[in-house]
């Protein structure tokens, strides 16, 4: 089944311990990217990927890092997390213009 | 920037009846698309209309976008309780303005009362 997977789908951790978010798809999409989503604020784009070792900012990028060293993992790394990080956190994957997104990742920063 | 703008932001209809949702967006586009998020999920693609596509349609969807007016609006005929989620409208800019980048709305909060 084509799909992007995400783990963990749900997070409590404390200021300032470093996690990692992972995301994976199995349909060979070039471009992947990480959302936030925050009630009244929509979904906003943190940084993006257009192939393997090429990524780059998008809206909201401070406080995330990412890597792409394989077509199908690009995941998101909080090296110090802060409350202002509590959000629902989406992973999605893209062809052409259709986009695909994963279940979501619940964190919470406390 | 070219984030996109729902209206309304809350809309409670009774099955059977039209839902309609705007969406307005600020600077030219590649294309639109429209989402549906069920609650706490991940979105779902619906639909996508080109900057040279006046209407679409898909099943009981049908998507109008006027580039004039910097608007779409999509209307869901005959509504379903399986219709209550989130709509979200996003543009996807013109290849100068970054045409791999989708800018998302605050999106409409639909409801379908049985």
């Amino acid at each position: 089944e084509a799909q992007v997977t995400q783990n963990p789908r749900y997070l409590i951790t404390v200021t300032g311990k470093k996690l990692t978010v992972t995301c994976s798809q199995n349909m060979n999409h070039e471009y992947m990217s990480w959302y936030r989503q925050d009630p009244g604020l929509g979904l906003r784009q943190i940084y993006y990927s257009m192939n393997v070792e090429v990524t780059d900012k998008g809206d909201v990028p401070e406080g995330y890092k990412v890597s792409r060293k394989e077509k199908r993992n690009f995941p998101l790394i909080l090296e110090s997390p802060s409350p202002n990080q509590t959000s629902l956190y989406f992973c999605a994957s893209r062809t052409g213009s259709y986009q695909f997104f994963g279940p979501g990742t619940r964190l919470t920063v406390l | 920037s070219q984030q996109g703008e729902e209206d309304p932001q809350a809309l409670s209809i009774q099955e059977g009846e039209n839902a309609t949702m705007n969406c307005s967006y600020k600077t030219s586009i590649n294309n639109l698309q429209w989402y549906r998020q069920n609650s706490g999920r991940g979105l779902v693609h619906l639909i996508l209309i080109r900057s040279n596509e006046r209407e679409k349609h898909s099943g009981r969807l049908r998507v109008t976008l006027d580039t004039s007016k910097k608007s779409s609006s999509l209307l869901i005929t005959a509504s379903r309780a399986a219709d209550t989620a989130s709509y979200f409208c996003a543009t996807a800019g013109g290849f100068l303005q970054g045409a791999q980048k989708l800018v998302f709305g605050q999106g409409t909060r639909l409801t379908i009362n049985p």
